[in-house]
């Protein structure tokens, strides 16, 4: 019953690979973001988008970029994934507005690079 | 630079028992509060937005304290299910991300 998905929900990969994590809404939410999360850490925010063409990048450096080519999906890709790069990624949106009513989060993908 | 602190934990209270953890917040101009529930290697989920007033739901006690700059969560009647981590969120602006701030949450353990 999920609105919000992400896949793969676990993934380990090789130094050096290419990825693209998928982040898709039913919800019609213009508001999308992108977290990640270490074990027993905070979240931070790495990339959002405010609507179809529209990121920007968030608080915490990241080599990852992002696009928004349609309203419902939200993929973020590693050219060149590291070690440095494992992490949980949090995938959310929220309500299109001024007032933020709270995120909805997707299940997260855990990335383990090898 | 925006903070949100939170006491870590873990928090061991016995099955039954009332618990309650608070979170200072430095920006004062902060808009809007929330606490959310995370699971053990699930993503976090709306517990409760915090309104001036303070709120209740069912277990749940949310207020807030802006002359103190602090949210506090209460829970009463402890069940073995309330085991988590509580993030504390602030909001401190607009309906974007670039306003909010997590805290790194509470980890509460329930015990039999």
């Amino acid at each position: 019953e999920a609105d919000i998905y992400q896949t793969p929900r676990y993934l380990v990969i090789g130094t050096g690979k290419k990825i693209t994590l998928e982040c898709s809404q039913t919800m019609g939410h213009d508001k999308m973001y992108w977290y990640q999360q270490d074990p027993g850490m905070e979240l931070h925010l790495i990339h959002y988008s405010y609507g179809v063409n529209s990121t920007e990048k968030g608080d915490l450096s990241s080599e990852s970029t992002v696009s928004r080519i349609r309203t419902e999906h939200f993929p973020l890709t590693l050219e060149s994934a590291r070690p440095s790069h494992t992490s949980q990624y949090l995938c959310a949106s929220s309500e299109p507005g001024d007032t933020f009513y709270g995120y909805t989060f997707g299940s997260g993908t855990r990335l383990t690079v090898v | 630079r925006k903070e949100v602190e939170q006491d870590p934990g873990p928090f061991n209270v016995p099955e039954g028992a009332t618990v309650a953890f608070n979170c200072t917040y430095s920006n004062s101009a902060s808009q809007s509060f929330f606490w959310y529930r995370q699971d053990c290697r699930k993503e976090p989920k709306l517990l409760m937005s915090v309104y001036s007033s303070g709120n209740e739901d069912g277990r749940f006690t949310a207020q807030l304290n802006r002359a103190s700059q602090y949210i506090s969560l209460l829970i009463r009647d402890s069940k073995l299910s309330d085991s988590a981590t509580y993030l504390c969120v602030v909001n401190e602006g607009g309906g974007g991300a670039d306003g909010l701030t997590f805290g790194k949450g509470t980890h509460l353990i329930i015990q039999p």
